[in-house]
């Protein structure tokens, strides 16, 4: 079975923390891809970055990185120095390549960043 | 480029009114499809369509048609609203059905059924 577990239902920091927001998930598929989204308090849903199953390279975009590890099938989210704006909903996904091509998502982490 | 819209953003139906949710992507994109959202639970998809003609029920299909007559929408019916349907609904459309594209999602219409 596939699927995406977000444990950290909710996390609450201090604006200028650095903080990790888990993704653990499962399939048995070798090729696969696997999603951040960002949902801000307005709604809508936000693409943030995709990783496919075999590149395992992390990757840093400003103050987010992401650590990709198939080992431990985790996809986990870091956010440095954190800021009131980076408050919101984040969702983990895994998009497979031979189901309906759809987005399996985590139930989401709500992020609140404090100033 | 509009990218996805919704309409309407917001609705409250009595149980067994039935409604559209209407869809529109202005990208071309080939693989269109709605997901719902509800608390806790992330989002899971209803009906998706890879192109026009082309329509497939997801994991959560009952209680909704589609149809796909343009590339451009992707309406989704309810066809008798029940309480079990109060959600959020996203449209999210993609270049192609590759696992690569990501999806792009539209704002979003929040369904209240009485």
């Amino acid at each position: 079975a596939q699927k995406v577990t977000q444990a950290q239902t909710e996390i609450s920091v201090v604006e200028k923390e650095d903080v990790t927001l888990d993704c653990v998930y499962e399939t048995r598929d070798t090729t696969y891809y696997l999603f951040w989204y960002k949902q801000p308090p307005s709604g809508e849903l936000v693409f943030l970055i995709r990783r496919n199953s075999f590149d395992e390279q992390n990757e840093i975009s400003g103050r987010y990185s992401w650590n990709f590890q198939k080992s431990t099938s985790s996809f986990n989210f870091t956010i440095t120095a954190s800021q009131v704006v980076d408050s919101a909903v984040y969702f983990c996904a895994l998009r497979l390549q031979d189901s309906s091509y759809k987005l399996i998502f985590g139930s989401g982490t709500r992020l609140l960043v404090r100033p | 480029n509009a990218g996805v819209t919704q309409t309407p953003k917001f609705q409250v139906l009595k149980t067994g009114q039935s409604m559209t949710l209407q869809c529109a992507q202005d990208m071309n994109h080939e693989y269109m499809s709605w997901y719902r959202q509800d608390p806790g639970m992330g989002l899971r998809l209803i009906h998706y369509s890879v192109g026009a003609g082309i329509t497939d029920q997801g994991e959560v299909p009952n209680g909704y048609n589609v149809s796909r007559s343009t590339t451009e929408d992707f309406p989704l019916r309810l066809l008798s609203a029940a309480p079990s349907q109060t959600s959020v609904y996203f449209c999210a459309s993609s270049y192609s059905t590759s696992s690569y594209n990501e999806q792009f999602f539209g704002p979003g219409t929040r369904l209240t059924v009485l």
